[in-house]
């Protein structure tokens, strides 16, 4: 089954940092461009940043560049969203989403993982 | 990138069709046959519904279709189910729209 399971989500404080996982499975992990797309509560999706197969490109929205690190364990088949300084505004559920370019689209999305930033 | 434009409800009742409409710009939607649509039920996470402006994925109903012209596109759902009651979202290049909350009346 083709499956994405997201953990690392948390109560942090404004200013701290948080590592969210996301485990991929019944899939060629390392074929994919990947993504981390969240939703505020109450709100739309939004893309966040994504990571091509190998790694060596990466991209962000504006509002998370020089906070946010997106990386990825092809022999662990997980990809990774490191978040420092943190604010009210990246409290959101976020989803780990396969990106499938040849589609131009979302075909796979975990569960999500909830992040509150709060003090 | 500002986010596609949708309306923010449509309804209709069961057995009838919806249509949600999707507005970016030449850049996006008009200039490229890149558009998907996403449901999303509360408490779910999103779920594809159509790519390349009217393919669907296997597994989702041909109750589903996708169509554009010009700068707008559109998700057309057919013989409404409650099951459709959802919130829809459309996207082209990483960008998505504003959501529009379908009620089945």
């Amino acid at each position: 089954e083709v499956q994405l399971v997201e953990s690392g989500g948390g109560l942090v404080q404004p200013g701290g940092s948080l590592r969210l996982s996301c485990a991929a499975s019944g899939f060629t992990f390392s074929s994919y461009w990947m993504s981390w797309v969240r939703q505020a509560p109450g709100k739309g999706l939004e893309w966040v940043a994504n990571i091509k197969q190998d790694g060596s490109e990466k991209y962000y929205v504006d509002s998370v560049k020089g906070r946010f690190t997106i990386s990825r364990d092809n022999a662990k088949n997980s990809l990774y969203l490191q978040m420092n300084s943190l604010r009210a505004e990246d409290t959101a559920v976020y989803y780990c989403a396969r990106d499938n370019y040849d589609r131009g689209a979302f075909d796979i999305w975990g569960q999500g993982t909830m992040v509150t930033v709060s003090s | 990138q500002s986010a596609l434009t949708q309306p923010p409800s449509a309804s209709g009742s069961p057995g009838q069709s919806v249509t949600i409409s999707c507005t970016g710009t030449s850049s996006d939607v008009g200039g490229y046959n890149y558009v998907s649509w996403y449901q999303q039920h509360p408490g779910k996470a999103p779920k594809l519904m159509i790519y390349e402006v009217s393919k669907r994925p296997s597994g989702v109903p041909d109750r589903f279709s996708g169509s554009k012209s010009g700068n707008t596109a559109s998700l057309t759902v057919s013989g409404l189910q409650a099951e459709d009651e959802a919130d829809y979202y459309c996207s082209s290049f990483r960008v998505f729209g504003t959501g529009t909350k379908v009620t089945v009346l």
